[in-house]
């Protein structure tokens, strides 16, 4: 079952903030969140465990609420190269295998 | 330098004709996988392999074949089944539990 993604699309200026939404209907092993620029290949930011475990990176962190079967990417303070595609991909069961959703466009403007 | 490589990055073909397209990893990964990607609907699982001589189909396997005879290795076919194959293509591999996913440059493929 894909995660829905939320919002679709958000522009902001250099500096703002944004939070990134990631849910499922299914009981989840793990969150992942990559970024990809346009025709270029998706980079890793960080891995999500059930256990509500929160991550960080730089100004790029995380949450993972089990219960609720949610995930939730902050952006702080953005800058310009954070421009582009979001997507939570989510791993069900310990299958070892992701289920993405349809990514989060993101603009940042300066 | 470590990485996955996949080639060629642009192929046209014609309609009919089977394609296969290349993915190798100097990672040491155990696990392979192919994506599709179309606008607005993010990265979908044709196919994944864990181990060599092993795969599974993903959500959208109908219309692809892929073997895994080496561990560097995971090539996809694209056959003459496959509906509407023009798509950007992604390989990526991981170790086995719960690792970030390399993925390579990807594969723009256009069928005319």
């Amino acid at each position: 079952q894909q995660p829905v993604q939320s919002p679709q699309a958000v522009i902001l200026r250099e500096g703002e903030d944004a939070v990134i939404n990631c849910s499922s209907s299914k009981a989840l092993y793990s969150v992942h969140w990559y970024r990809q620029k346009h025709g270029e290949a998706p980079i890793f930011l960080m891995i999500l465990l059930k256990g509500g475990e929160q991550k960080g990176h730089d100004k790029i962190s995380a949450s993972f609420n089990e219960k609720k079967q949610q995930s939730s990417l902050y952006l702080t303070a953005s800058q310009l190269s954070y421009s582009g595609t979001y997507f939570c991909g989510t791993e069900q069961g310990g299958s070892e295998k992701l289920v993405f959703g349809k990514g989060t466009k993101l603009t940042v403007n300066p | 330098d470590g990485g996955i490589t996949q080639s060629p990055k642009y192929l046209f073909r014609k309609e009919g004709q089977n394609v296969t397209l290349s993915c190798e990893q100097n990672l040491n990964h155990d696990a392979m996988y192919w994506y599709r990607q179309d606008p607005g609907q993010g990265l979908r699982l044709i196919y994944y392999s864990q181990i060599v001589n092993d795969f599974q189909k993903g959500d959208i396997a109908e219309g692809y074949s892929v073997s895994r005879e080496k561990k560097e290795s995971f090539p996809l076919t694209v056959t003459s089944a496959q509906k509407n194959p023009t798509a950007f293509y992604l390989c990526a591999s991981t170790n086995r539990g719960y690792n970030e996913q390399f993925f390579g440059p990807g594969t723009r493929l256009t069928v005319l």
